[in-house]
């Protein structure tokens, strides 16, 4: 299967910091997405991003396909941005396989 | 998007026991997937469920022990079967919507005694 590494897989900032987050695979894919799991669990669909760049407020993110990567940048960090962000890949078989994730904590 | 519904949201089960999860999604998605999560670990999938013919596993899953339905393009189950305490986790369901974008279900926590 796909490998699909992120880093890093720990970061700590202040409030207002900015960061970037990258997630490197090892063969072509169909699709990617970047997820942030909740403090709760709860898996929230943050960019569907096969290729090109896409913003949502503080939040963008690059897919370089040719080159098998993809960075997510958050901006201004929040308290409410703590959690776990992973990146998902899909194979030309439909199959999905996850990142290993980066734990963000924001703090005060 | 996709609205997805788990049930139950936790459970504490005896080894040996079996239990059945089930995920409802509101709209029609066009792939159902079943995740399992260890505790501060990725998400591992275990099969894609296909509408009213055996479900897709992946390595390391069997039907045998993680049977899986899908009577409809809204609603799958997926039972663990025999458990044993290695199989305490949170196991998720998902759908791939007309976006082709992947939403997922809150999860089930399973504990394993």
């Amino acid at each position: 299967g796909i490998q699909v590494e992120q880093s890093p897989p720990d970061l700590i900032l202040q409030e207002g910091a900015n960061s970037t987050l990258r997630c490197n695979f090892s063969d072509s894919v169909n699709n990617l997405q970047w997820f942030h799991q909740n403090p709760w669990g709860q898996l929230i669909n943050l960019f569907y991003i096969p290729s090109g760049t896409k913003q949502n407020g503080r939040l963008s993110a690059t897919t370089v396909a040719t080159e098998r990567y993809s960075l997510l940048y958050i901006s201004s960090s929040q308290t409410t941005d703590s959690g776990v962000y992973f990146c998902a890949v899909e194979n030309t078989g439909n199959q999905f396989y996850f990142g290993t994730g980066t734990s963000l904590t924001v703090i005060p | 998007s996709a609205v997805i519904s788990q049930k139950p949201s936790r459970d504490i089960c005896q080894r040996g026991t079996s239990l059945t999860i089930q995920c409802q999604v509101d709209s029609q998605v066009t792939m159902m997937f079943w995740y399992r999560q260890q505790p501060g670990q990725s998400l591992t999938l275990i099969a894609t469920a296909n509408q009213g013919s055996e479900a897709t596993y992946e390595s390391g899953f069997v039907i045998d022990k993680f049977p899986i339905s899908r009577p409809n393009l809204t609603f799958s189950t997926l039972t663990v079967s025999n458990m044993s305490p290695e199989d305490s986790s949170i196991y998720l369901c998902s759908g791939i919507g007309p976006d082709y974008e992947q939403y997922f279900g809150p999860g089930t926590r399973l504990t394993v005694t």
